[in-house]
Parts: structure tokens; C-alpha cells; sequence
């Protein structure tokens, strides 16, 4: 079954430190890999995505993700932290059965302290 | 341009009723999906269409029913509505229906059945 895992339900950072929310994937074929966030009472923002080529992706927000095949691996990761990336982060898939649809792992909750 | 627009924002309905929620995706997007987040099922693919045709459905009952129309503005219906259902109904649209397009999310309809 084509799936999408992030393992910590949260993650905790203090500002300014690096961070990293993880992402493992499970799909049949070349994977296309998403992120998103989510503020309270919004819907999804788009930071990056994996399609092909280079496996360190930048993104929006000075956020960046690497792609590790070997590990089916989609970590997020930012070198500085700031208390506004406090929000929900979710990691996707986009996989074709029979038509098109996203699948989107349970979401990562970061926490980013002053 | 402006981003994807969810009408209304938000529903108050009773069990037994139905609902109607819009979507209006980005200029130019012939693409749309639509998707159900609730605290414990998470984000949960419910349709996607393209060109005034549904192409994937997601696994959920026959009460969840949707459309596009020609300017790709799509309505989702949600009859004999159950408690369950409450939930945030958001949209997205893409250019087209690759793997490989960047789905835009837009604010959401959040409905709450009493």
C-alpha cells in the first residue's frame, strides 16, 4: 500500500537552532514528494516539492528538504528556527490509482520557543 | 492572482440536512480536489476532477457527491448529514492533473453538524 509516515507527532526547537521534521514514504514508482503548513484556521501552504534531479530541495520560508531514495526519505529541515514556524507540517505524496490524489502523512505539530 | 476561494467559510447544519460548499480555483487551473481534515482521520483525498470530469474518488459513502463545471469552479454536496462530517472541507486546484503539479490549498469551508 502507497503510504506516507512522519514519526513524531510533535517536535520541539528553540529558536534559532536547526530543526527537522521527518517524512519516510512507502510508493510504487518515481515518488513526488510534497510539504505543506498549516497555520490555525488555515488551510495548506505549498513550501517544496521532489519531483527529480537535485536531492536537496529549497523551499519557500528558507525551509529545504532532502530526498534520500535509499531510505525513501523526505526530511524537512531549516538551519534557524524562528517562533513564527510554529505550526502544523504535513508531508505528501502524490500517487496515481487509477486517477490522481495526494496522500498526506498525520502531520507534525512544531513547536519553536523564544 | 488571486488564490483558491472556499464558500462559505462556515456551516452550521443539523444531522439530516445536506450541504452544498464552492470552490473556486486559481485562474487558469483546470484541475481541483477536494479533501476532509478532521483531528483523527487527518487529510483524507475525497475527489479530484479536471475538465467537468471526475477522475478519482476517495473512499468515502455516496452521500459525499461532487461536480465541476466549465470555468472550473467545482461544488461538493454532502446529503443526510451526520455527525461525523463535521469537520474542514478544503480545496485545492492544480494547472493540470499530473503527478508532478503543485496542488494550492485554499482556506477551507469548516462545517459543524449539530
Amino acid at each position: 500500500a502507497q503510504s506516507v509516515a512522519q514519526p513524531e507527532d510533535q517536535v520541539n526547537v528553540a529558536e534559532g537552532n536547526p530543526l527537522t521534521v521527518k517524512c519516510t514514504y512507502s510508493v510504487s514508482g518515481n515518488p513526488y514528494l510534497f510539504w505543506y503548513v498549516q497555520y490555525p484556521n488555515r488551510g495548506l501552504q505549498f513550501l517544496l516539492k521532489y519531483i527529480t534531479g537535485d536531492n536537496l530541495v529549497k523551499g519557500s520560508y528558507g525551509f529545504e528538504a532532502e530526498f534520500n531514495k535509499s531510505q525513501t526519505s523526505f526530511h524537512l529541515k531549516k538551519p534557524s528556527a524562528l517562533v513564527s514556524d510554529s505550526a502544523l507540517y504535513f508531508c505528501a505524496v502524490r500517487v496515481h490509482t487509477g486517477g490522481f490524489k495526494t496522500i498526506f502523512g498525520a502531520g507534525t505539530r512544531l513547536f519553536v520557543k523564544a | 492572482k488571486a488564490g483558491v476561494t472556499q464558500t462559505p467559510r462556515y456551516l452550521i447544519k443539523t444531522r439530516g440536512q445536506q450541504v452544498t460548499l464552492s470552490c473556486s480555483p486559481i485562474s487558469g487551473h483546470r484541475s481541483v480536489s477536494w479533501y476532509q481534515q478532521t483531528p483523527g482521520q487527518g487529510l483524507q483525498f475525497l475527489f479530484e476532477y479536471f475538465s467537468e470530469t471526475q477522475r478519482n474518488k476517495g473512499n468515502f459513502p455516496g452521500r459525499f457527491s461532487g461536480r465541476q463545471f466549465s470555468n472550473s469552479r467545482s461544488e461538493m454536496n454532502v446529503s443526510t448529514l451526520e455527525l461525523g462530517d463535521s469537520a474542514l472541507y478544503l480545496c485545492a486546484s492544480s494547472h493540470g492533473p499530473l503527478e508532478k503539479e503543485t496542488q494550492y490549498f485554499g482556506p477551507g469551508t469548516r462545517l459543524l453538524v449539530l
